[in-house]
């Protein structure tokens, strides 16, 4: 079991759908961010929170939305995805301002759109 | 550009057979250098973080070192279970990011 719990584990949705993915850590952590992963491929960096604070949005298409209601929840909104978007998203934490901590990852949500 | 280059990127071992996996990295000021474990369907598990040339951590039968310009993984005696692909990642730079820059991995197989 991880310390990083994402909900749902599996998504299908149709491309005019609204649906959010969530994550959630108990480890104190300040830092907290979210990768696409497609198969055989390494993480890809979305976005990272720093202190509630988006703090990196490495180009994502605003049709992902992210959201960071607490020290504790990372959200990620998605509407009117494409199907190119199926992919593993996996969220992670790690330390705040200690930036050369480790992350530690979630076991993923798998999307797959219509 | 920052880079992190893994190899080889499959191996296939006998029970017991020990070998070394290689991860080089060009990356201007090194902030650390991660190794995970990822199990299909799985996120990416936490192994090791190595900050400076020469240092080494180990963990059962893995063990991790790094130098000015790689690092490898070396496993001793191999089971079954530690068949996964194992990530290398770098944080570098002197931004205040976090970033991750991580190489296309090493899927390892043993066989019993």
């Amino acid at each position: 079991d991880t310390e990083v719990t994402q909900t749902p584990k599996h998504l299908v949705m149709g491309m005019t759908n609204k649906k959010s993915l969530k994550c959630e850590q108990h480890m104190g952590h300040r830092a907290m961010y979210w990768y696409k992963q497609k198969a055989k491929k390494p993480p890809e960096l979305m976005f990272v929170y720093s202190y509630e604070k988006l703090s990196i949005n490495e180009s994502v298409p605003s049709r992902f939305s992210p959201e960071c209601p607490n020290s504790s929840l990372l959200n990620l909104h998605l509407h009117a995805l494409q199907p190119e978007d199926s992919a593993l998203y996996l969220c992670a934490s790690s330390s705040g301002q200690v930036l050369n901590q480790p992350q530690h990852f979630g076991d993923g949500t798998r999307l797959s759109i219509l | 550009e920052d880079q992190v280059t893994q190899s080889p990127e499959a191996l296939r071992l006998q029970e017991g057979e020990s070998s070394s996996l290689n991860c080089s990295y060009t990356v201007s000021g090194l902030r650390g250098l991660f190794w995970y474990r990822q199990d299909p369907g799985k996120g990416p598990e936490f192994l090791f973080t190595l900050y400076s040339a020469g240092e080494e951590k180990e963990k059962e039968r893995l063990k991790a070192t790094l130098t000015k310009k790689e690092s490898f993984l070396h496993i001793t005696a191999p089971k079954p279970e530690d068949s996964a692909t194992y990530l290398c990642a770098v944080q570098a730079g002197s931004g205040n990011t976090g970033k991750l820059i991580f190489g296309q991995g090493t899927t390892l197989q043993v066989k019993p």
